[in-house]
């Protein structure tokens, strides 16, 4: 089946600095990708949907200039965690869909990243 | 606007016991519905899913049908197993212009032997 890798599973970091985050899609061709942040005992939320080779589309509330999304090629995406702080620490995870299907999303494992 | 209702967990069943987790939804528009699933250490994995109303999803045994009356999709397993614990998560997608999954809060499943 379609199979979606993140790196890294799991990142510790000081505040202030930047985290890159890798979502993969390993045996597919994914037009779009889906940026979710996940907190304790709650929801998946939707920070942005990014298309293959145009700028992601952020919800409402979640910063563009905090939250780098980079979509260059149909099998990965990043997000980059810019000056991060603490509040920033959560669970993200992306999803990503089969060229041409817009009701199949395929999850990654998840990225857990603590800023100290 | 659009969202989706969940029953709080953790539920706790022993193995062979009749499983339902309540799952309501409010949106503009007509989505389709889906439950998913995650492992421990493990993506989410879709499980089932409707399209349209009176529809029935069907997966592994479980079930859950589209009732546009109630605005509900409950998920049902006539007997669980221990390798049914995991968290369920509720979703529909909708097209606001571009199409969005909105998630339930997710309820854990423990089955014991």
């Amino acid at each position: 089946g379609a199979v979606v890798s993140q790196h890294p599973s799991w990142v510790i970091c000081k505040s202030g600095t930047s985290v890159k985050i890798e979502c993969r899609s390993l045996d597919f061709q994914a037009t779009t990708m889906f940026w979710y942040r996940q907190f304790p005992k709650q929801s998946l939320m939707l920070m942005a949907t990014s298309n293959e080779g145009s700028k992601a589309t952020y919800e409402q509330g979640v910063e563009k200039d905090k939250f780098l999304i980079n979509h260059a090629s149909l099998t990965l995406s990043t997000l980059t965690v810019t000056s991060a702080h603490p509040e920033d620490s959560s669970f993200y995870i992306c999803s990503a869909s089969l060229a041409g299907s817009t009701d199949t999303q395929y999850f990654g494992p998840g990225t857990r990243l603590t800023v100290l | 606007g659009n969202s989706v209702t969940q029953m709080e967990g953790p539920v706790t069943l022993s193995e062979e016991a009749f499983l339902t987790i309540n799952c309501t939804y409010t949106a503009t528009g007509y989505p389709s519905l889906f439950w998913y699933v995650q492992y421990p250490g493990e993506g989410l994995q879709l499980l089932l899913k409707a399209t349209k109303a009176d529809d029935k999803g069907s997966n592994k045994g479980f079930e859950a049908t589209y009732r546009k009356e109630t605005t509900s999709f409950h998920l049902e397993k006539g007997s669980v197993q221990v390798s049914d614990s995991a968290v369920y998560f509720c979703a529909l997608r909708i097209d606001t212009g571009g199409f969005k999954t909105i998630f339930g809060a997710g309820t854990r499943l423990f089955v014991k032997a």
